[in-house]
């Protein structure tokens, strides 16, 4: 089992439409988590980051924790093609060393 | 914010050659910097963890003599690929953190395609 689990897609979805993206980890010792946006072919660009359980907000961006569950989700509101792009949870307990998902494909079509 | 510049961010190399990538903070020092390697459509896969003024720590089944990492000094660590074949062409990304923050940033990623 992989410790830390997301679902690659891809994922398609109209403009406008409400997106969630999860993933789940096994490791209990984790703390930190990350959500990175990745566009194609650079490099990964941090979206949010939220440490132990519950809920951060960031525009149309809002990240959950769920540390009784291991269960972590971003969501977008009102989203646009522009949001097209690979995103990654990470996560980690507390030295540098992430953990990636295998990131999940989105598509916002216009 | 704390920006990662990552040059070059694309090389065409013969097989049999070395190449190098290079990783600098640009508005803050760091000790520690990590190197990454991407396939398509897949995630990242840490390759090693740059220390400065010390040797670089690798992942179990990375090639320490293929993947030579510097880290010479506080805001700049080195990839070099030595003796390229075409199976090391790949996606590189670096990351480094600020000291005393807890999120890493990334930088904008070197493609590597070895003939």
């Amino acid at each position: 089992q992989k410790e830390v689990e997301q679902d690659p897609g891809p994922l398609s979805v109209p403009e406008g439409a409400i997106v969630s993206l999860n993933c789940t980890y096994s490791n209990s010792a984790f703390q930190y988590f990350m959500w990175y946006r990745q566009y194609s072919r650079k490099g990964p660009e941090l979206l949010m980051y939220t440490y132990s359980s519950g809920n951060k907000e960031d525009g149309r961006f809002t990240a959950q924790v769920d540390k009784s569950s291991k269960y972590i989700s971003l969501f977008i509101r009102d989203s646009q093609p522009s949001d097209s792009a690979t995103y990654l949870c990470a996560m980690f307990s507390g030295t540098y060393k992430y953990i990636f998902g295998t990131g999940t494909r989105l598509k916002v079509l216009a | 914010g704390a920006v990662v510049s990552q040059h070059p961010s694309w090389v065409i190399c013969k097989s049999g050659t070395s190449v190098k990538i290079e990783c600098r903070s640009l508005d803050f020092q760091a000790t520690t910097m990590f190197w990454y390697r991407q396939f398509p459509k897949q995630s990242l896969m840490l390759m090693a963890t740059s220390n400065e003024g010390s040797k670089a720590t690798y992942e179990q089944g990375v090639e320490k003599d293929k993947f030579l990492i510097n880290h010479a000094s506080l805001t700049l660590s080195t990839l070099t690929v030595t003796s390229a074949h075409p199976e090391d062409s790949s996606f590189y990304i670096c990351s480094a953190g600020q000291s005393g923050a807890n999120v890493l940033t990334f930088g904008a990623g070197s493609r590597l395609t070895v003939l």
